[in-house]
């Protein structure tokens, strides 16, 4: 149990083009969804949590308007990159959680890595 | 000074060895502690998790927590080159969704 998935598993992209990773919980209904954002040899930041069907909130310093995140099921999230640039190049994971029993805990899908060239 | 502070290492050990990975905290409000370990280039996965003090054991793996002195272990027995990963820790207030990570310790199990 407790499986999220992440697809692309890696994307090279042009600068200015967007990018989009999907997020999905496959066996559980995840009422709260992260984003987070790796650097090589660093650890997990995250950038936004999102619940189903509400707006996403935002860490601060991460501009919502480039990082469009929708929650709209229960079992999928996604994160838009819009108009990338060699700067967004990273690991990005996401998490779910569920809303009780097991699934309380924040289970991490296997990540996007993206290049933007 | 940040949240969680944990050593990044890289620690290197021979395979049998008993590991010890630490993490210390500032917010003596954290109640649940966990610990992930991230093989290179996959997401984390969560290993153990323990609320408030105590130790919990599984497997080859023991989690400790002293709130009293806010730090928290990771040991794992007979340590194995599968073993070899990046061990983050993370904790989270009681009420809160969103959890609070160590840097990761990055370990390496030689045959």
């Amino acid at each position: 149990g407790a499986v999220v998935s992440q697809h692309p598993s890696w994307v090279i992209c042009k600068s200015g083009t967007s990018v989009k990773i999907e997020c999905r919980s496959l066996d559980f209904q995840a009422t709260t969804m992260f984003w987070y954002r790796q650097f090589p040899k660093q650890s997990l930041m995250l950038m936004a949590t999102s619940n189903e069907g509400s707006k996403a909130t935002y860490e601060q310093g991460v501009e919502k308007d480039k990082f469009l995140i929708n929650h709209a099921s229960l079992t999928l999230s996604t994160l838009t990159v819009t108009s990338a640039h060699p700067e967004d190049s990273s690991f990005y994971i996401c998490s779910a959680r569920g809303a009780g029993g097991q699934y309380l805990e924040q289970y991490f899908g296997p990540g996007t890595r993206l290049t933007v060239t | 000074q940040k949240e969680v502070e944990q050593d990044p290492g890289p620690l290197s050990v021979p395979e049998g060895a008993i590991v010890s990975l630490n993490c210390t905290y500032s917010n003596s409000a954290f109640q649940y502690f966990m610990w992930y370990r991230q093989y290179s280039r996959k997401g984390p996965e969560l290993l153990m998790y323990t609320y408030s003090s105590g130790n919990k054991e599984d497997g080859r793996f023991t989690a400790q927590v002293d709130k009293s002195s806010k730090y928290i272990s990771l040991f794992i027995r007979d340590s194995q080159p599968s073993d070899s990963a990046t061990y983050l820790c993370a904790m989270k207030l009681g009420s809160a969704r969103q959890l609070t990570f160590g840097s990761g310790t990055q370990l390496t199990v030689l045959p």
